[in-house]
């Protein structure tokens, strides 16, 4: 079956520091990899997808690389903010099916 | 703000007692889906309803049900409470039309508390 595998968090960071949260995957088929992202006491936002390998997503600054070759699709950012404190979350769909897997999510906090 | 609106926000029961949990999806949405988030987990998918029809299921038991009703709202019913339904229950409405149905718009979700 389809499964997603997070970093452990909490990733604790200062602001302007470079992240990654890495993730890797497990699907039947070519899946579509997805990021979303949960801030406090909200639902879960799209932040970014790639569907097909060696596609970059991007968004807000945050890129990822769909990694066929690796099964990973690794979150990344240049500069962080403090109002990028989060719960991010991997996710993909794959099979013809639009229901996502998530990862368990990572969570980031920024320190000003 | 992504137009998905869930009540309550909270909601506190004990053991044995059923609960109903209500959502109101995006304006032009026809497809609405139901997530369990334990403590520290990812989103587990419960089910999805397609036009008022169940279009897909997780592995939960029957006594978690739903509707859908013909404006597209739905309520997700949860029958004999047990102390391991307490989650965060999001909902998430979306577009299904031909192959894209991928973008998700999630509300914020009720936290279901049992005692």
């Amino acid at each position: 079956g389809n499964s997603v595998t997070q970093m452990e968090g909490p990733v604790t960071l200062s602001e302007e520091a470079f992240l990654t949260i890495n993730c890797t995957y497990t699907a039947t088929g070519y899946p579509s990899l997805f990021w979303y992202v949960q801030y406090p006491g909200e639902g879960l936002q799209l932040l970014l997808k790639a569907t097909k390998a060696d596609d970059k997503g991007s968004n807000k600054g945050f890129e990822a690389t769909y990694r066929k070759e690796t099964t990973s699709f690794h979150l990344e950012k240049g500069s962080v903010q403090v109002s990028d404190s989060a719960v991010y979350f991997c996710a993909l769909t794959s099979g013809g099916s639009y229901i996502p897997t998530f990862g368990r999510g990572t969570s980031l906090i920024v320190h000003p | 703000e992504t137009g998905v609106t869930q009540s309550p926000t909270h909601l506190i029961k004990t053991r044995g007692q059923q609960v109903t949990l209500r959502c109101s999806s995006q304006s032009g949405h026809n497809t609405v889906s139901w997530y369990q988030q334990a403590l520290g987990q990812g989103p587990q998918f419960i089910f999805q309803y397609y036009r008022e029809e169940e279009n897909g299921r997780g592995n939960f038991p029957p006594r978690f049900s739903g509707l859908q009703f013909p404006n597209y709202s739905s309520e997700l019913n949860v029958n004999a409470l047990e102390l391991d339904d307490s989650a965060l229950y999001l909902c998430a409405s979306s577009l299904m039309e031909g192959a894209n149905n991928e973008k998700l718009f999630f509300g914020s979700g009720t936290q279901l508390s049992v005692l």
